[in-house]
């Protein structure tokens, strides 16, 4: 399976800021999902990462509010944007192979505290 | 509508026990089903998958799970849990062209001495 980092791993900022979390592959993939994990429940799917097109969102999130790049087959970026203490969660990023494998691999996740 | 259920939240069990943790789903195709644990702190790991084929599927860390279409079901098994197996534990459904997952709530297992 594919090697997944991410950065942070974890930050604390303040309310009205940003904060972009960066997700690198070690080798290309063909889909990547960035998820939300609020404490003590479960994951959240948040978008589809498209390579060369927009991001697909699911129902309750928009792009204003997390915006996604993917400018190749082994990085994107989430922007949680405008924070709240709401937004205080883990945020995981995971890949799926180029071989069209349905298994999803998931990075070690960035802890964002807002306060 | 498409779920997972995980109708135990928090489970424990002593060490050198056997575990058994319930997931229940409903998905219109034939799903591709998960199960990952998460340790403290960490990302998922997937312990096992099932797509097709023998519906006793082996995975890692000494755990099973079995595929019971009739009872919408994919429990996952361990015949003696370990210390260190102490985490939470997500049962998932998915497949087909958009590879979404759906998550279940989670089953937390503290492992007693």
């Amino acid at each position: 399976s594919a090697v997944i980092s991410q950065k942070p791993s974890r930050d604390i900022c303040q309310r009205g800021t940003s904060l972009t979390i960066q997700c690198q592959v070690d080798s290309q993939v063909t889909m990547m999902f960035w998820y939300r994990q609020q404490p003590g429940q479960s994951l959240t799917l948040i978008a589809t990462a498209n390579q060369g097109s927009e991001a697909t969102y699911e129902s309750g999130f928009v792009i204003d509010k997390f915006p996604i790049s993917r400018p190749n087959l082994t990085f994107s970026t989430l922007t949680v944007s405008n924070m709240s203490p709401e937004d205080s969660s883990i945020y995981l990023c995971s890949v799926t192979g180029t071989g069209g494998s349905d298994t999803q691999y998931f990075g070690p996740g960035t802890r964002l505290t807002v306060l | 509508a498409q779920s997972v259920t995980q109708p135990d939240i928090h489970i424990t069990v002593s060490e050198g026990a056997s575990l058994e943790l319930r997931c229940n789903y409903s998905y219109g195709a034939t799903p591709y089903l998960f199960w990952y644990v998460q340790s403290p702190g960490q990302g998922l790991q997937l312990l096992l998958k099932y797509f097709s084929g023998d519906t006793l599927v082996q995975g890692i860390k000494g755990f099973e799970a079995e595929f019971k279409r009739s009872q919408s079901s994919f429990n996952l098994r361990k015949p003696s849990v370990h210390w260190s197996d102490a985490a939470e534990y997500f049962c998932a459904v998915g497949g087909g062209a958009t590879n979404k997952l759906i998550f279940g709530t989670g089953t937390l297992l503290a492992v007693q001495p």
